[in-house]
This record gives structure tokens, C-alpha cells and sequence, in this order.
């Protein structure tokens, strides 16, 4: 599967700030996808980047409090703007498989889990 | 509106047995469902998936069921071991493009 790893791995904010996080992939795809895992909850589509064009966001999330960069094959950050401590979660990016990989599955990076106070 | 369910939050299974892990869907558009496995601290790993043409799909200790009518594919791990010990998503792919939408998650825990 495709390496892929995000920065920060982990981070404590204090609400009204912002955060950036970066993902990178060792080789070049496509599209990216943005997820968010709430505690105890399961993992929501944020939106999907594709290099090149603007990402495509699903319902209830919107660009100015997610903003998404991406501008290679193999980058793309996403920033939590403006946090309140309902922000709270794990921050995953995924890649759809490529190569010798089914583009029907998607590959995940580590994640980033941010508190906010 | 959950249109992919995981109604077990937890299962918890002997060494050496079968684990059965459920998961229930609702929209007939969806063509490719995966399973993915997640530990503690660390990003989802995809396991096994199948195509909605399939009814069944196997790897290793992994077989993933598919029963289109019933809207409910299964995933059965035998002989469970205790790295198995994980939470498990379910995730569907529908009709617009790589979207997967992901169950609630089963913990499952195997007792050595």
C-alpha cells in the first residue's frame, strides 16, 4: 500500500486559533480525501482534494473553516480554522489505491488527533 | 440518516474461534464495500472488500459475505487471534466516485 504520513501526529490548541496539517504520500495520486473521526464516533468525509482544482466538500463542512491545499501529486494539508473544543477529533487523509492497487480501496495515513481547549 | 450500520458496538470472541463482525446497509447504489481494521492511535488498514457482483470474497483468514437482497455483507476471521483484538469499519463506496461512507464500528476483542 501507499506510505503516507501526516504532521502533526498530535496537537493542544486553544480555541479561536488555527491548525494546519500536512500530508504527504510517497508516491503521486490523484485524489486525496480529508476524514474526521469525532470521539467514539465513526470516520466523515470532509471533502476530496484533487490537484489542480479546488476540493470538493461534503454537507456541513465548508471552505472557509476547512480550507485544503493541494498543490502536487503528492501534498495536500488541511487547516481547522477559527477551532472551538468541538473540533476535537482525529484528522485523517486518505489516498485511493493506484499502481498495482485497486483504485476501488482507499489507503489512510496515521492521523492527527487534536484537543482543543 | 446512518446508511451504513454496524448495530454491534463490541464483540468479544475465545482464541481459536470465529469472529463474525455485521454490518448493514441501506442504499441499493452502493457497489464496493470494504473492511477496514483500526488500532489505537493509529490510521485506519484496509483488510478485504468486495464487489457488489461478488457474493464472496477470500484472504487468508479474512472472508468478506455479501447477500445483496438483505442489504448485509458480513466479515468472518477464523482462527481469531488476539492481534486480531481492533475496532472494525465497515465503509461503502456509492455512486459518486471514491466516497466511502463508514459504519459506527465493532470493537472486537479475542481472549487467549
Amino acid at each position: 500500500s501507499a506510505v503516507i504520513s501526516q504532521k502533526p501526529s498530535r496537537d493542544i490548541c486553544q480555541r479561536g486559533t488555527s491548525l494546519t496539517i500536512q500530508c504527504q504520500v510517497d508516491s503521486q495520486v490523484t485524489m486525496m480525501f480529508w476524514y474526521r473521526q469525532q470521539p467514539g464516533q465513526s470516520l466523515t468525509l470532509i471533502a476530496t482534494a484533487n490537484q489542480g482544482s479546488e476540493a470538493t466538500y461534503e454537507s456541513g463542512f465548508v471552505i472557509d473553516k476547512f480550507p485544503i491545499s493541494r498543490p502536487n501529486l503528492t501534498f495536500s494539508t488541511l487547516t481547522v480554522s477559527n477551532m472551538s473544543p468541538e473540533d476535537s477529533s482525529i484528522y485523517l487523509c486518505s489516498v485511493e489505491g493506484h499502481g498495482d492497487l485497486s483504485y476501488n480501496e482507499q489507503f489512510f495515513g496515521p492521523g492527527t488527533r487534536l484537543t482543543v481547549l | 440518516d446512518q446508511q451504513v450500520k454496524q448495530n454491534s458496538p463490541s464483540l468479544s470472541v475465545q482464541e481459536g474461534r470465529i469472529s463474525i463482525l455485521n454490518c448493514d446497509y441501506t442504499n441499493s447504489m452502493f457497489d464496493y464495500f470494504l473492511w477496514y481494521k483500526k488500532y489505537p492511535a493509529e490510521g485506519p488498514t484496509f483488510l478485504i472488500s468486495i464487489s457488489s457482483i461478488k457474493d464472496k470474497n477470500e484472504d487468508g483468514r479474512f472472508t468478506v459475505f455479501l447477500n445483496k437482497s438483505a442489504k448485509h455483507l458480513s466479515l468472518h476471521i477464523v482462527p481469531s487471534q488476539p492481534g486480531d483484538s481492533a475496532v472494525y469499519f465497515c465503509a461503502a463506496r456509492g455512486e459518486y466516485g471514491n466516497k466511502l461512507v463508514f459504519g459506527a464500528g465493532t470493537i472486537l476483542r479475542v481472549k487467549s
